[in-house]
């Protein structure tokens, strides 16, 4: 069974910090990673799709790094701001590259 | 707005029932797929449809089962409810060519927020 960790499950920062959460998975039979953004009362919404070990991806101020042989991606937030407050999950696809698997998400939220 | 829409909003039902949800995926995907958000729970893949066929299963109890329609619409049957089956249920399509070895983004609705009372 596949199983994604992510870390840490909640976080609150101040306007303008800077930030970043983990995504763990084993790291046999990577086939892509994908990272999505949930804001209350929303739909997820897909961030990154991430596939070869050392991809960086980046999106305004969010950025994300992948290591497929240690198992692990980060994803960054620079200048956190109040819009920024959601939580953020990370999928891995199955080795059949058929199904999304969830982990539990990390959920960010920035003060003014 | 990601184009994939759901119906009902909100369902309230009680125990034993049987409810359908549907759901509409952006114009010309072919893919649909189910999950299942309970409370302090990731969001669960169900199953998947393409092209009007099952594609892929996941923990999917046996007194669900979806379909999906020549329309390439969906709909998800929840029979025998129970007080656990009580969660947000999403829909979500993908384009039909994949990402370069990356699998489809996925394009996920507004969610139907099941209660069983």
């Amino acid at each position: 069974i596949l199983n994604v960790e992510q870390s840490p499950q909640s976080l609150h920062v101040q306007e303008g910090d800077s930030t970043n959460f983990t995504c763990s998975f084993p790291s046999s039979n990577f086939y892509a990673l994908h990272w999505y953004r949930w804001e209350t009362a929303k739909s997820p919404e897909a961030l990154f799709v991430m596939t070869l070990n050392g991809d960086e991806k980046k999106k305004g101020r969010i950025s994300a790094t992948l290591n497929t042989k240690e198992g692990y991606s980060y994803l960054y937030i620079k200048g956190s701001q109040p819009e920024d407050s959601a939580t953020y999950l990370c999928a891995l696809y199955n080795q059949a590259g058929t199904a999304l698997i969830f982990g539990k998400g990390t959920t960010l939220s920035v003060s003014s | 707005d990601s184009g994939v829409t759901q119906t009902p909003k909100h369902l309230i039902t009680a125990t034993g029932q049987r409810v359908t949800l549907r759901c509409s995926p952006r114009s010309g995907d072919l893919s649909v797929y189910w999950y299942q958000q309970s409370l302090d729970q990731g969001l669960q893949f169900l199953i998947q449809y393409y092209n009007g066929e099952e594609r892929a299963k996941g923990n999917i109890l046996e007194r669900f089962s979806a379909q999906q329609f020549p329309d390439l619409h969906s709909e998800l049957n929840l029979s025998s409810l129970e007080l656990g089956d009580s969660a947000l249920y999403f829909c979500a399509s993908s384009p039909n060519r994949p990402l370069a070895g990356g699998g489809n983004e996925q394009y996920f609705g507004p969610g139907t927020r099941l209660t069983v009372t």
